[in-house]
């Protein structure tokens, strides 16, 4: 079946722009995560979604990110006024929610704030 | 402390040795361990569950040990495919997963 999507793959954008992330989960995949990955750096933890309970939004690192999924389908990410710090490749995963079950990535959007 | 360490290697090894990376996490409440495979600029794809009693797939061998907090994954038989940076995942039950840095594996002819 289908793998979890994500749009666009790259994104090139000025300096104080706004941006958005799309991810499409896997079909039937309740929990919804969103990560950063910096160049040469580990996965850091933006917010994550299960169901309908409210998101764990504890990785978000500032007011200017933000995220929303409609029920157990696609999840948008935001970046308001856009930092060159901003720039990394942005990852989503999907995973079925129940404990233990492992994550499947999307293969990221690469965002280059110039 | 962070949840999850690892040795960021990189490890530079010869086709055919073996190689073993360990990875320590810090709650002891965890509850579900996973490495993952990530190559160079790719997003990470699952390698294994890590399960209690150890587990083996192929030329993989992962192994968890709780008493003392840490996961291991060994490699034997190193081929040049097998290079790549290695990620340790831990969950503590309620879907939260905490990724280590990475060990960067070279397999060299």
């Amino acid at each position: 079946g289908a793998g979890v999507s994500q749009s666009p793959s790259n994104k090139v954008t000025e300096k104080g722009k706004d941006v958005e992330l799309r991810c499409d989960p896997i079909s039937g995949h309740t929990a919804l995560y969103w990560y950063r990955q910096r160049l040469g750096q580990g996965l850091e933890f933006l917010i994550y979604f299960q169901g309908n309970s409210a998101p764990d939004k504890s990785g978000l690192p500032s007011d200017r990110f933000s995220a929303e999924r409609t029920g157990e389908s696609v999840s948008t990410l935001t970046i308001q006024r856009t930092q060159q710090e901003d720039s990394a490749v942005y990852l989503c995963a999907s995973s079925r929610g129940n404990r233990g079950n492992e994550q499947f990535f999307g293969p990221g959007t690469r965002l280059t704030v110039l | 402390r962070k949840e999850v360490e690892q040795d960021p290697g990189p490890f530079n090894v010869p086709e055919g040795a073996t190689v073993a990376f360990n990875c320590t996490y810090s709650n002891s409440a965890s509850q579900s361990f996973f490495w993952y495979r990530q190559d160079c600029r790719k997003e990470p794809k699952l390698l294994m569950s890590v399960y209690s009693s150890g587990n083996e797939d192929g030329r993989f061998t992962a192994q968890l040990n709780r008493a003392s907090q840490y996961i291991s994954l060994l490699i034997r038989d190193s081929k040049l495919s097998d290079s790549a940076t290695y990620l340790c995942v831990v969950s503590s039950g309620r879907d939260k997963f905490y990724f280590g840095s990475g060990t960067k594996l070279n397999v060299k002819p």
